[in-house]
């Protein structure tokens, strides 16, 4: 599984635009990005995956540039609702273990 | 929507006692895991199984068992519950790229 480094907290207030990046310099060829959102005592749950150029949901968008060394989660006009803790993910290989890093801390303030 | 199950949601124990946490998926899926979670802090995978009769430590010691007879079950066994078990454990599945939690179980051991 690809290491990842991402900020330990981010602060924004409401209704504006968060950019989360996550670092994956040692990403593998066959690798996805998978990013994961996980509010207060629940389990994560799944926001976004991607490969390269630019993936959009209803919930985010994800940008992978061209040497996919590292991604950015894109949470339009954020709300409250969007506090939570959001994990980044790389790696397909489906024998190795999922080892989720400390995430990044999002709070949105009014 | 993903269908995996934990119970107890919530377990007061005292020391000493013999626990037993399950989970259970209807997806069939191979990979399971198990996560200790403090509140507020990362995740830690404490023990995996890629399919029956296969279960795997995770990077975090534990002094829990796991054991996968059936595809659908993967439950945790703590022999001796201590106060420093007391926890959020999330069990999850996989299929692909993509992680399905459960909704947690938190014990506490008085």
């Amino acid at each position: 599984l690809a290491k990842t480094t991402q900020p330990i907290s981010m602060d924004s207030y409401e209704g504006q635009e968060v950019n989360i990046t996550c670092s994956h310099n040692n990403i593998a060829t066959n690798d996805y990005i998978t990013w994961y959102q996980q509010f207060p005592s629940q389990g994560p749950r799944f926001i976004i995956q991607g490969y390269k150029t630019k993936v959009t949901n209803e919930v985010a968008s994800l940008f992978i540039p061209a040497d996919r060394k590292s991604s950015t989660l894109s949470l339009p006009r954020v709300s409250l609702s969007d506090t939570a803790v959001y994990y980044c993910l790389v790696g397909v290989a489906l024998d190795t273990p999922l080892v989720f890093g400390k995430g990044t801390r999002l709070s949105v303030i009014a | 929507e993903a269908d995996i199950y934990q119970t107890p949601r919530y377990l007061v124990i005292g020391t000493g006692k013999k626990i037993t946490l399950e989970c259970s998926q209807t997806m069939g899926h191979d990979k399971m895991y198990w996560y200790q979670q403090d509140p507020g802090m990362e995740l830690h995978l404490i023990h995996y199984s890629y399919g029956v009769n296969s279960t795997e430590k995770g990077d975090l010691s534990s002094e829990s068992t796991v054991s996968r007879i059936r595809t659908e079950h993967f439950p945790l066994t703590l022999e001796s519950a201590r106060p420093s078990h007391t926890s959020q454990y999330l069990c999850a599945s996989r299929s692909g790229n993509t992680i399905y939690f459960g909704e947690g179980s938190w014990l506490t051991v008085v």
